[in-house]
């Protein structure tokens, strides 16, 4: 089935643990963006990749890395995770980055504790 | 930098009733403007799209109108439905630069039987 998958759904985390978690598309778009949802502030993007290769940083990136090393996956790493890094993750791609239709994926659930 | 204002939720209506939810952007481009849907445990979902002022979008009954003078993307449907009980996000992404969209904060519809 195309579409975005995400991994974990949900994922409960200690604080100064490390994680990555998986974005993969299959539908050959070029740029892929992840995004945090919080109540009250909608979603804001964290890091964005126009194509394979390439990364730049959005409006949140403290405390997250991503690295875009083929088409079809984006991961997203907390090198050592925060209690404010509790938040719903959303992948999304586009088929480029001038072709503004996102599609997004089921979103992780991630509680640092 | 870029903004969007949405009107604060819950906004609560009975099956049958006209929606109205307010969109405001500031954008130092020219931007095209989206509105998303959320339904409850999923990801986002493009539910319609505006690319230049004076267009229209619409689909599944509901309906957006690019006002360039009042920088307004309005979301309207003539008769909700319980099945449209969701969160909406308005969202205007640049034509240059990053292009990622910026989101309004969220605005939860409850449509009552």
């Amino acid at each position: 089935i195309a579409g975005i998958t995400q991994a974990p759904t949900s994922q409960i985390l200690a604080a100064g643990r490390r994680m990555t978690l998986r974005c993969t598309q299959d539908m050959r778009h070029n740029a892929m963006y992840w995004y945090r949802q919080d109540l009250g502030l909608g979603l804001r993007l964290i890091h964005y990749s126009n194509t394979a290769g390439t990364t730049g940083k959005g409006e949140v990136p403290d405390g997250y890395s991503v690295s875009r090393a083929n088409t079809d996956d984006f991961p997203l790493t907390l090198a050592s995770a925060v209690p404010s890094q509790t938040s719903v993750y959303f992948c999304a791609s586009s088929l480029t980055s001038s072709y503004n239709e996102q599609f997004f994926g089921p979103g992780t659930r991630l509680t640092v504790l | 930098g870029d903004s969007v204002t949405q009107m604060e939720g819950p906004v609560t209506l009975s099956e049958e009733a006209f929606l109205t939810i307010n969109c405001t952007y500031t954008a130092t481009g020219y931007p095209s403007l989206f509105w998303y849907v959320q339904y409850p445990g999923e990801g986002l979902q493009l539910l319609l799209k505006a690319t230049k002022a004076d267009d229209k979008g619409s689909n599944k009954g509901f309906e957006a109108t690019y006002r360039k003078e009042t920088t307004s993307f309005h979301l309207e449907k003539g008769s909700v439905q319980v099945s449209d009980s969701a969160v909406y996000f308005c969202a205007l992404s640049e034509r240059t630069g990053r292009r990622a969209l910026t989101f309004g904060s969220g605005t939860r519809l409850q449509v009552q039987p």
